[in-house]
């Protein structure tokens, strides 16, 4: 166990539907990431926030958007939901924004659309 | 564009012998290289990473090489058991002054025979 939670574990919805994706980080962790994972694909980095703030975007389609709370747990926001956006969603957290590299992943959250 | 590639989808190995997964990078700016393990359901585990400013990095029966005139990174699994089966990821970061990008290949799936 990592000690980062992320509900749901599973979401099937519709195209055009909205959904957001939730991640609790480790206690004490101030930095949590998120990615997708396509079939065959890698982990495509989306964004990371550190202490609220963001702080490093990859590939993040504007019509995902993310933030995170004063209690540092996050949320990730998917709107028109196309059935290309069906993967594992994987929220990761860390200690430090910068200078160190070690992340602690959660199970994930496997989206379906359909 | 796939900045970090990792070309053979699977490996076999016997108990016993080495296991040696490969990955390739295209970005010179990275500065730092992680391997994560991922067994089925769970999200990834980090195991073992090197700074761009090392050339090998060793941990048990886990060792990393890094050949930065090749942009190339092995991970040495020594000797291998079949609890290390499972598929392992790459990846590499750009530690910007805010905050740190994440590239990850798309996975080796590490099969160890008893």
């Amino acid at each position: 166990d990592s000690g980062v939670t992320q509900t749901p574990k599973h979401l099937i919805t519709a195209t055009g539907q909205r959904v957001t994706l939730r991640c609790s980080p480790r206690s004490g962790d101030l930095s949590v990431y998120w990615y997708q994972q396509s079939l065959d694909q890698g982990l495509q980095f989306l964004i990371h926030y550190y202490n609220g703030e963001e702080r490093a975007k990859g590939n993040i389609l504007e019509r995902f958007s993310a933030q995170q709370f004063p209690d540092l747990h996050s949320e990730l926001n998917l709107s028109s939901l196309e059935l290309g956006d069906s993967a594992l969603y994987f929220c990761a957290s860390s200690v430090v924004s910068v200078g160190t590299n070690e992340q602690f992943f959660g199970p994930g959250t496997r989206l379906t659309v359909l | 564009d796939q900045q970090v590639k990792q070309n053979s989808p699977s490996l076999s190995v016997q108990e016993g012998r080495i296991s040696i997964l490969n990955c390739d990078y295209t970005n010179s700016m990275f500065d730092y290289f992680l391997w994560y393990k991922k067994y089925p359901a769970e999200g990834p585990t980090f195991l073992i990473s090197i700074s761009s400013i090392k050339d090998k990095n060793e941990d048990g029966r886990f060792t990393v090489f890094l050949n930065k005139s090749a942009k190339h990174l092995s991970l040495h699994i020594v000797p291998s058991q079949p609890g290390d089966s499972a598929v392992y990821f790459c990846a590499a970061s750009i530690s910007a002054n805010t905050g740190n990008q994440f590239y990850f290949g798309t996975g080796t799936s590490l099969t160890v025979i008893p």
